[in-house]
């Protein structure tokens, strides 16, 4: 499998201008993951999907950022309009969501990280 | 909330030797998994070894092990005969069980490998 992929890998803008980030998770795989790496905040969950539907959003920072997933194979990170201190490393992670008790060794999901979109807001 | 706490930005350690990166974590969950990320300069965070912790033995992946304090809420990653491509950012990161939800991860210590 090609693992987690992410487009584009880095991405320069200018303030204002729309932003989007690509993400296909590994062929499968029922949750979705966005994640953003700052120096300030560290790593920080932004947004999750379990089969295409958002479960928790409350790290979204702002109205001006949005997410989709429209089927299983594709997700898009949206800012609009981008603003400086959105810079940062956006991270994208696909696991595997199976049934079993908490106890149980099914219940493990290890999420599957792409290599990151850096983006650079001027 | 769950937080998790790296108190060490920087270690450094030589080449072979033994280094011991700590992790302490805060829940109220009983259930749950930990778990070491290394992130190399590339940026790939990269899975190094997890701990169930309805589990007692600590876990071991050939060179990384873990000493798991369930009680003490401590999660250390001990890496023996250190090499230099174990160079990386370290992240400690937590999950509740049962189903599929956020890590939580610490902020990261940042090893150097001397020779």
């Amino acid at each position: 499998d090609a693992g987690v992929i992410q487009s584009p890998r880095h991405e320069v803008t200018e303030m204002g201008q729309e932003v989007t980030l690509r993400c296909k998770p590994i062929s499968g795989h029922n949750s979705l993951f966005w994640y953003r790496q700052t120096m300030m905040r560290g790593l920080e969950l932004l947004i999750y999907f379990n089969n295409n539907v958002p479960i928790d959003d409350s790290g979204m920072p702002e109205d001006r950022f949005s997410a989709k997933m429209p089927n299983a194979s594709f997700s898009t990170l949206k800012i609009q309009p981008s603003e400086p201190r959105d810079s940062a490393v956006y991270f994208c992670a696909s696991s595997l969501r199976l049934a079993g008790g908490s106890n149980s060794y099914y219940s493990y999901n290890e999420q599957f990280f792409g290599p990151g979109t850096r983006l650079t807001v001027l | 909330a769950q937080t998790v706490t790296q108190s060490q930005p920087e270690m450094s350690v030589q080449e072979a030797e033994t280094v011991t990166l700590s992790c302490t974590y805060d829940t109220s969950e009983s259930d749950y998994y930990l778990f070491w990320y290394k992130q190399p300069p590339s940026r790939q965070m990269i899975l190094v070894i997890r701990q169930e912790a309805y589990k007692q033995q600590n876990a071991t992946e050939n060179r990384f092990s873990v000493n798991f304090q369930k009680a003490a809420k401590s999660f250390s990653l001990k890496i023996s005969d250190s090499q230099l491509g174990d160079a990386a950012m370290y992240f400690c990161a937590y999950r509740r069980t049962g189903t599929a939800s956020k890590l939580t991860f610490g902020t990261g210590t940042r090893l150097q490998v001397t020779l």
